[in-house]
């Protein structure tokens, strides 16, 4: 079973300040996917990556498959931006399970 | 498009009532998912159907849960009979392609509360 690890759980950051939110896994994948949850409730999909880099917006997500390592960056970060991101990877040899960190709860302060 | 719609948003039973919730994934979606959130577990995969057909079902926890698609617009997740450790925001989640290969789109959720 992959276990998926995500560092740090709890961050706190002014805004403007530059966020790294990391992701760690255990046995190879095919996909990685980052979310976003809102204090509401509601869970966005950011990214899905299965190499390189991805980029929208201020948000950055990167992946190193041979060191099985991804990073969810948040440039110029602001207020509106504080909510859970989870990691969540799709095994390789799984055939279809989804396993999912267990979020990292962000807070940006004004 | 109006995204995925799930029904209720709020619901509370009582224990041994059978609960039914349910889900429209966006149309033109291949596949759809139901995820259930906790304290305690976080996001859970309960089962994901990909063109109607259940392909992966072992994340439901036991006899008590069902889910059927009957067509490519509706999805059902029932509970019979509830108990107080079911109680958990349930969300439905659809996706253009195969599995996790394409981006998901979730629904709102429905929050569960069983006494």
């Amino acid at each position: 079973k992959n276990e998926v690890e995500q560092s740090p759980q709890n961050l706190t950051a002014q805004e403007g300040e530059f966020i790294t939110i990391n992701c760690s896994y255990s046995v190879g994948i095919s996909a990685l996917h980052w979310l976003q949850q809102h204090p509401g409730g509601g869970i966005v999909s950011l990214f899905m990556l299965s190499s390189g880099k991805k980029k929208h917006g201020r948000l950055i997500a990167t992946i190193n498959i041979q060191e099985k390592h991804s990073s969810l960056h948040i440039t110029a970060s602001h207020p509106r931006d504080s909510a859970v991101y989870i990691c969540a990877v799709d095994e390789e040899t799984s055939g279809s399970r989804l396993t999912f960190g267990e979020g990292t709860q962000l807070t940006v302060n004004p | 498009d109006a995204g995925v719609i799930q029904s209720p948003r709020h619901e509370v039973t009582e224990m041994g009532q059978e609960v039914t919730l349910r889900c429209k994934p966006i149309s033109g979606h291949n596949s759809l998912f139901w995820y259930r959130q906790t304290m305690m577990r976080g996001l859970e995969l309960l089962i994901y159907f990909n063109n109607n057909v259940p392909i992966d079902d072992s994340g439901m926890p036991e006899d008590r849960f069902s889910a059927k698609m009957p067509n490519a617009s509706f999805s059902t997740l029932k509970i019979q009979p509830s108990e107080p450790r079911d109680s958990a925001v349930y969300f439905c989640a659809s996706s253009p392609g195969r599995g996790w290969a394409d981006t998901q789109y979730f629904g709102p959720g429905t929050r569960l509360t069983v006494l």
